[in-house]
């Protein structure tokens, strides 16, 4: 069985400040790890994806993650928040096995960014 | 390539009807999958569809069915719709549906039951 924990389910930054939103993950099997971002209204889209290769993952739009796997930890991370960036942020856990092959989902971090 | 597209976007039914939703997943992509995205529940798994086979269900009542056809279409059907069923529900589509594939997500259809 997997499982997904995002600390926080509503995080506010001010522009310009770091982005840091936790991700912490449970699977019996090496997993496959996912960052999707929610507009209102919208689908989820991919920001970042780790899927065994390197352990520090870049994605779309600055963001970046860290597979830690002594923490079993996936933390989304930021630099520098843009207005744009408030949004809805999902985690997500897969493996390469039978129903694991299916996503499952942290219950999301809604980010807010500060003028 | 044009995204994954989902039809209609928005539904209005009442209890006790049925409901049919259909996905168009990324030329080439296989595997279809369907979730239902609900504040109190958040994002569940309904099933996932490889070359017309269901391969995977998540935990929901057999009201909820689906089926993919050969051009790897997707539809979902929900029979006797009730109150709880009022949701955001999301196709995906992958190559292969392997974990480590990326599911390429639709907008979505708006279901609320009155």
């Amino acid at each position: 069985a997997q499982s997904v924990t995002q600390l926080g389910s509503h995080v506010s930054v001010s522009e310009g400040a770091l982005v840091l939103l936790r991700c912490n993950y449970s699977s019996s099997v090496p997993p496959y790890l996912f960052w999707y971002v929610q507009y209102p209204n919208q689908g989820l889209q991919l920001l970042l994806k780790y899927t065994s290769a390197a352990t520090l993952v870049k994605g779309i739009n600055g963001f970046e993650a860290e597979f830690k796997k002594s923490e079993t930890s996936f933390h989304l991370t930021k630099p520098s928040a843009h207005m744009s960036d408030a949004a809805e942020y999902f985690c997500a856990v897969s493996a390469s096995s039978g129903s694991a092959r299916q996503l499952t989902f942290g219950s999301g971090t809604q980010l807010t960014v500060l003028p | 390539k044009a995204g994954v597209t989902q039809t209609p976007r928005y539904l209005i039914k009442t209890r006790g009807q049925q409901v049919t939703l259909s996905c168009s997943p990324i030329s080439g992509h296989r595997s279809v999958s369907w979730y239902q995205q609900t504040p109190g529940q958040g994002l569940q798994f309904l099933f996932e569809y490889f070359s017309e086979t269901q391969r995977n269900k998540g935990n929901f009542p057999g009201r909820f069915s689906g089926r993919q056809f050969s051009n790897s279409r997707s539809e979902m059907n929900v029979s006797t719709l009730e109150l709880g069923d009022s949701a955001l529900y999301l196709c995906a589509s992958s190559l292969a549906g392997t974990g480590r594939d990326t599911q390429y997500f639709g907008p979505g259809t708006r279901l609320t039951v009155l």
